[in-house]
């Protein structure tokens, strides 16, 4: 069963602690997506790249996010350093987009992150 | 700037019944709209596509409309049951960035 696996699922750091999160997307996906869910904010998109490329990255807090596709099976956002206020669950999904057209994005368990 | 509007507060309805949940969206046009299902401490799992093109569309016991005139997507599950019990979010393209967008979902809840 293809799915998008994430790790870890669970993360507890002190504020100023370096937080790096870990993708694997579906092989063959050609799209992977960053998401921050919080109860105020909902789904919030952070990132997302096209054949390992950054499409847009402009959600992101830029001065401590960063998000990198070292190979096709690894994607990972890191946040340095770590504050209160990142505490959320990070998820990271995967599509296959042709052409223009939409996809279907499927997504992790998520990473729930604790910032104390 | 684009806006994508669910309705907040959760919907309760009795087994058996149809449920209807709306999704308006502002100040873009989205080729295509697409909705999903999110379980407590899950990710979010595709259900239905509709695009611009399609006024309806049909999987199961689910229903999607797509209003561009009105913009507004209307999701109907029919014959609900206990399962049915989620959070589901409306979720078109974001023109400018290229990227799926998602409202704050509504909350179903469905009594036997």
């Amino acid at each position: 069963d293809a799915r998008v696996t994430q790790t870890p699922r669970h993360k507890v750091t002190e504020m100023g602690q370096e937080v790096t999160m870990r993708c694997q997307p579906i092989l063959g996906h050609n799209t992977v997506f960053w998401y921050r869910q919080t109860m105020m904010q909902g789904l919030e998109l952070l990132a997302y790249f096209r054949n390992r490329a950054p499409l847009d990255d402009s959600g992101m807090p830029k001065d401590r996010f960063s998000a990198e596709m070292p190979d096709a099976t690894l994607a990972t956002l890191k946040i340095q350093p770590s504050e209160p206020r990142d505490s959320a669950v990070y998820f990271c999904a995967s599509g296959l987009v042709l052409g223009t057209g939409g996809t279907e994005a499927f997504f992790g368990q998520g990473t729930r992150l604790t910032v104390v | 700037s684009q806006k994508i509007e669910q309705n907040s507060e959760a919907l309760n309805i009795q087994e058996g019944k149809t449920a209807t949940l709306t999704c308006n969206y502002t100040n873009y046009s989205p080729a295509y709209l697409q909705w999903y299902r999110q379980d407590p401490g899950r990710g979010p799992v595709f259900l239905l596509l509709i695009r611009e093109n399609e006024k309806e569309k049909r999987k199961e016991r689910l229903k999607v409309t797509f209003d561009t005139t009105l913009k507004q997507s209307l999701f109907h599950i029919t014959a609900s049951q206990p399962a049915d019990s989620a959070t589901y979010l409306c979720a078109p393209p974001d023109t400018g960035r290229r990227a799926l967008t998602f409202g704050s979902g509504t909350r179903l809840q469905v009594q036997p």
